[in-house]
Protein backbone atom coordinates (compact mmCIF):
# COMPACT_ATOMS: atom_id res chain seq x y z
CA UNK A 1 0.00 0.00 0.00
CA UNK A 2 1.28 3.34 -1.04
CA UNK A 3 2.33 5.83 2.11
CA UNK A 4 3.03 9.20 1.52
CA UNK A 5 5.34 11.15 3.73
CA UNK A 6 5.99 14.75 4.31
CA UNK A 7 8.43 16.52 6.51
CA UNK A 8 8.79 18.56 8.49
CA UNK A 9 5.07 18.75 9.58
CA UNK A 10 5.64 22.29 10.04
CA UNK A 11 8.35 24.92 9.14
CA UNK A 12 8.66 28.54 9.90
CA UNK A 13 10.98 30.82 7.96
CA UNK A 14 11.95 34.49 7.10
CA UNK A 15 10.82 36.38 4.64
CA UNK A 16 13.01 36.23 1.70
CA UNK A 17 13.96 32.70 2.64
CA UNK A 18 14.48 30.26 0.02
CA UNK A 19 13.17 26.67 1.24
CA UNK A 20 12.52 22.91 0.40
CA UNK A 21 9.58 21.39 1.64
CA UNK A 22 9.57 16.90 1.16
CA UNK A 23 7.70 14.20 0.24
CA UNK A 24 8.75 10.81 0.19
CA UNK A 25 6.70 7.66 -1.16
CA UNK A 26 7.14 4.36 -0.46
CA UNK A 27 5.87 2.71 -4.02
CA UNK A 28 7.97 4.10 -6.51
CA UNK A 29 5.68 2.87 -9.21
CA UNK A 30 4.02 5.84 -9.77
CA UNK A 31 2.25 7.59 -12.82
CA UNK A 32 2.24 11.35 -11.51
CA UNK A 33 3.25 13.08 -8.35
CA UNK A 34 1.44 16.57 -7.59
CA UNK A 35 1.91 19.37 -5.01
CA UNK A 36 -1.22 21.04 -3.77
CA UNK A 37 -1.25 24.23 -1.54
CA UNK A 38 -4.30 24.87 1.33
CA UNK A 39 -5.22 28.40 2.82
CA UNK A 40 -6.59 28.10 5.99
CA UNK A 41 -10.71 27.09 5.64
CA UNK A 42 -10.37 26.50 1.94
CA UNK A 43 -10.09 23.99 -0.69
CA UNK A 44 -6.74 22.35 -2.26
CA UNK A 45 -5.10 24.36 -5.03
CA UNK A 46 -2.99 22.61 -7.40
CA UNK A 47 0.33 23.56 -7.75
CA UNK A 48 2.65 21.67 -10.03
CA UNK A 49 2.06 18.20 -11.89
CA UNK A 50 5.26 16.03 -12.41
CA UNK A 51 4.48 13.00 -14.86
CA UNK A 52 6.70 9.98 -13.81
CA UNK A 53 8.85 10.53 -16.94
CA UNK A 54 9.27 14.02 -16.01
CA UNK A 55 12.36 14.77 -13.55
CA UNK A 56 10.78 18.58 -12.75
CA UNK A 57 8.21 21.32 -13.46
CA UNK A 58 8.76 24.95 -12.52
CA UNK A 59 5.86 27.92 -12.13
CA UNK A 60 7.34 31.53 -11.14
CA UNK A 61 9.02 30.58 -7.70
CA UNK A 62 8.11 27.29 -7.10
CA UNK A 63 10.41 24.77 -8.77
CA UNK A 64 9.18 20.56 -7.73
CA UNK A 65 11.67 17.72 -8.33
CA UNK A 66 10.66 14.19 -8.45
CA UNK A 67 13.05 10.97 -7.89
CA UNK A 68 11.34 8.12 -9.08
CA UNK A 69 13.77 5.64 -7.74
CA UNK A 70 14.62 7.30 -4.38
CA UNK A 71 10.67 7.79 -3.96
CA UNK A 72 11.38 11.37 -2.98
CA UNK A 73 9.79 14.78 -4.45
CA UNK A 74 11.38 18.36 -3.24
CA UNK A 75 9.01 21.33 -3.52
CA UNK A 76 11.74 24.24 -3.81
CA UNK A 77 10.02 28.05 -2.80
CA UNK A 78 12.06 30.63 -4.06
CA UNK A 79 12.40 34.23 -2.32
CA UNK A 80 9.65 33.29 0.13
CA UNK A 81 7.13 35.85 1.12
CA UNK A 82 4.33 36.32 3.76
CA UNK A 83 1.66 35.19 1.45
CA UNK A 84 3.11 31.74 0.76
CA UNK A 85 1.71 31.38 4.17
CA UNK A 86 -0.16 27.70 3.76
CA UNK A 87 -0.28 23.93 4.18
CA UNK A 88 1.27 22.30 1.38
CA UNK A 89 0.84 18.78 0.70
CA UNK A 90 1.83 16.29 -1.98
CA UNK A 91 0.08 13.25 -3.86
CA UNK A 92 1.02 10.80 -5.86
CA UNK A 93 -1.05 8.10 -8.01
CA UNK A 94 -0.41 4.58 -9.58
CA UNK A 95 -2.32 4.95 -12.53
CA UNK A 96 -4.16 8.04 -14.52
CA UNK A 97 -7.51 6.02 -13.16
CA UNK A 98 -6.50 5.05 -9.42
CA UNK A 99 -6.89 7.52 -6.27
CA UNK A 100 -4.60 10.17 -5.34
CA UNK A 101 -2.76 9.02 -2.03
CA UNK A 102 -1.80 12.06 -0.30
CA UNK A 103 0.54 12.97 2.25
CA UNK A 104 -0.67 15.29 5.45
CA UNK A 105 1.15 18.40 4.53
CA UNK A 106 3.87 20.61 5.51
CA UNK A 107 2.22 23.79 7.30
CA UNK A 108 4.42 26.52 6.03
CA UNK A 109 4.75 30.34 7.84
CA UNK A 110 6.61 32.92 6.06
CA UNK A 111 7.41 35.89 8.61
CA UNK A 112 7.39 38.89 7.86
CA UNK B 1 -16.57 30.91 -13.59
CA UNK B 2 -17.61 29.59 -10.10
CA UNK B 3 -15.29 26.18 -10.46
CA UNK B 4 -16.59 23.77 -8.36
CA UNK B 5 -18.94 24.85 -5.92
CA UNK B 6 -20.46 22.39 -2.37
CA UNK B 7 -23.33 23.21 -0.97
CA UNK B 8 -23.98 23.85 2.19
CA UNK B 9 -20.62 25.31 3.39
CA UNK B 10 -21.54 24.60 6.82
CA UNK B 11 -23.46 21.79 8.77
CA UNK B 12 -25.03 20.83 12.30
CA UNK B 13 -26.41 16.86 12.77
CA UNK B 14 -27.44 14.68 15.12
CA UNK B 15 -26.87 11.07 15.10
CA UNK B 16 -28.73 9.21 12.35
CA UNK B 17 -30.00 12.48 10.89
CA UNK B 18 -29.34 11.97 7.17
CA UNK B 19 -28.27 14.91 4.63
CA UNK B 20 -26.61 15.25 0.78
CA UNK B 21 -23.78 17.47 -0.17
CA UNK B 22 -23.91 18.69 -3.48
CA UNK B 23 -21.05 18.90 -5.69
CA UNK B 24 -21.57 21.00 -8.51
CA UNK B 25 -18.90 22.26 -11.38
CA UNK B 26 -19.15 24.10 -14.62
CA UNK B 27 -15.55 23.45 -16.50
CA UNK B 28 -17.40 20.13 -17.84
CA UNK B 29 -14.86 17.27 -16.40
CA UNK B 30 -15.90 13.82 -16.27
CA UNK B 31 -14.07 12.78 -13.07
CA UNK B 32 -15.08 14.06 -9.66
CA UNK B 33 -14.55 12.72 -6.34
CA UNK B 34 -15.10 13.22 -2.51
CA UNK B 35 -13.17 13.68 0.38
CA UNK B 36 -12.55 14.13 3.72
CA UNK B 37 -10.30 15.59 5.87
CA UNK B 38 -9.66 14.45 9.21
CA UNK B 39 -6.79 16.49 11.45
CA UNK B 40 -3.49 13.62 11.86
CA UNK B 41 -5.11 11.46 8.72
CA UNK B 42 -5.04 13.97 5.60
CA UNK B 43 -7.38 13.61 3.21
CA UNK B 44 -8.75 10.41 1.97
CA UNK B 45 -10.83 9.25 -1.18
CA UNK B 46 -14.69 8.21 -0.16
CA UNK B 47 -15.91 7.98 -3.64
CA UNK B 48 -15.07 8.87 -7.26
CA UNK B 49 -16.79 9.20 -10.26
CA UNK B 50 -15.26 8.74 -13.93
CA UNK B 51 -18.35 10.40 -15.87
CA UNK B 52 -22.25 10.67 -15.74
CA UNK B 53 -24.18 7.91 -14.28
CA UNK B 54 -20.79 6.24 -12.70
CA UNK B 55 -19.80 6.08 -9.43
CA UNK B 56 -16.68 3.58 -7.25
CA UNK B 57 -15.53 3.38 -4.30
CA UNK B 58 -12.39 4.91 -2.85
CA UNK B 59 -10.27 4.33 0.45
CA UNK B 60 -13.24 5.20 3.44
CA UNK B 61 -16.83 4.14 1.53
CA UNK B 62 -18.86 2.99 4.31
CA UNK B 63 -20.93 4.67 5.55
CA UNK B 64 -21.67 6.63 2.59
CA UNK B 65 -23.63 6.61 -0.56
CA UNK B 66 -23.23 8.76 -3.97
CA UNK B 67 -24.92 9.53 -7.23
CA UNK B 68 -23.62 11.38 -10.85
CA UNK B 69 -26.80 11.57 -12.57
CA UNK B 70 -25.56 14.65 -14.49
CA UNK B 71 -22.42 15.07 -15.56
CA UNK B 72 -22.02 18.57 -13.64
CA UNK B 73 -23.15 17.63 -10.13
CA UNK B 74 -22.02 15.17 -7.85
CA UNK B 75 -23.72 14.03 -4.73
CA UNK B 76 -22.81 12.68 -1.45
CA UNK B 77 -24.93 11.23 1.04
CA UNK B 78 -24.81 10.21 4.46
CA UNK B 79 -27.50 7.82 5.38
CA UNK B 80 -27.33 7.70 9.35
CA UNK B 81 -25.01 10.55 10.32
CA UNK B 82 -22.38 8.92 12.95
CA UNK B 83 -19.97 10.98 15.34
CA UNK B 84 -17.26 9.33 13.43
CA UNK B 85 -18.32 11.66 10.15
CA UNK B 86 -17.52 14.90 11.36
CA UNK B 87 -15.21 16.21 9.49
CA UNK B 88 -14.29 18.04 6.73
CA UNK B 89 -15.81 17.60 2.87
CA UNK B 90 -14.46 18.36 -0.19
CA UNK B 91 -15.40 17.79 -3.72
CA UNK B 92 -13.00 17.89 -7.10
CA UNK B 93 -12.77 17.22 -9.88
CA UNK B 94 -10.61 16.46 -13.72
CA UNK B 95 -10.76 16.88 -17.28
CA UNK B 96 -8.87 13.32 -17.77
CA UNK B 97 -8.82 11.78 -14.37
CA UNK B 98 -5.19 12.44 -12.70
CA UNK B 99 -3.27 12.92 -16.49
CA UNK B 100 -4.57 16.46 -15.16
CA UNK B 101 -4.81 18.41 -11.85
CA UNK B 102 -8.04 18.07 -10.11
CA UNK B 103 -10.01 21.23 -9.03
CA UNK B 104 -11.19 21.36 -5.36
CA UNK B 105 -14.11 23.06 -3.90
CA UNK B 106 -13.92 25.20 -0.69
CA UNK B 107 -15.25 22.49 1.74
CA UNK B 108 -17.95 21.45 3.54
CA UNK B 109 -17.52 21.13 7.18
CA UNK B 110 -20.02 18.59 8.68
CA UNK B 111 -20.08 18.18 12.80
CA UNK B 112 -22.52 15.14 14.22
CA UNK B 113 -23.68 15.64 17.68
Amino acid sequence: KQEVTQIPAALSVPEGENLVLNCSFTDSAIYNLQWFRQDPGKGLTSLLLIQSSQREQTSGRLNASLDKSSGRSTLYIAASQPGDSATYLCAVSRSGNTPLVFGKGTRLSVIA
Amino acid sequence: NAGVTQTPKFRVLKTGQSMTLLCAQDMNHEYMYWYRQDPGMGLRLIHYSVGEGTTAKGEVPDGYNVSRLKKQNFLLGLESAAPSQTSVYFCASSYQGLRQPQHFGDGTRLSIL
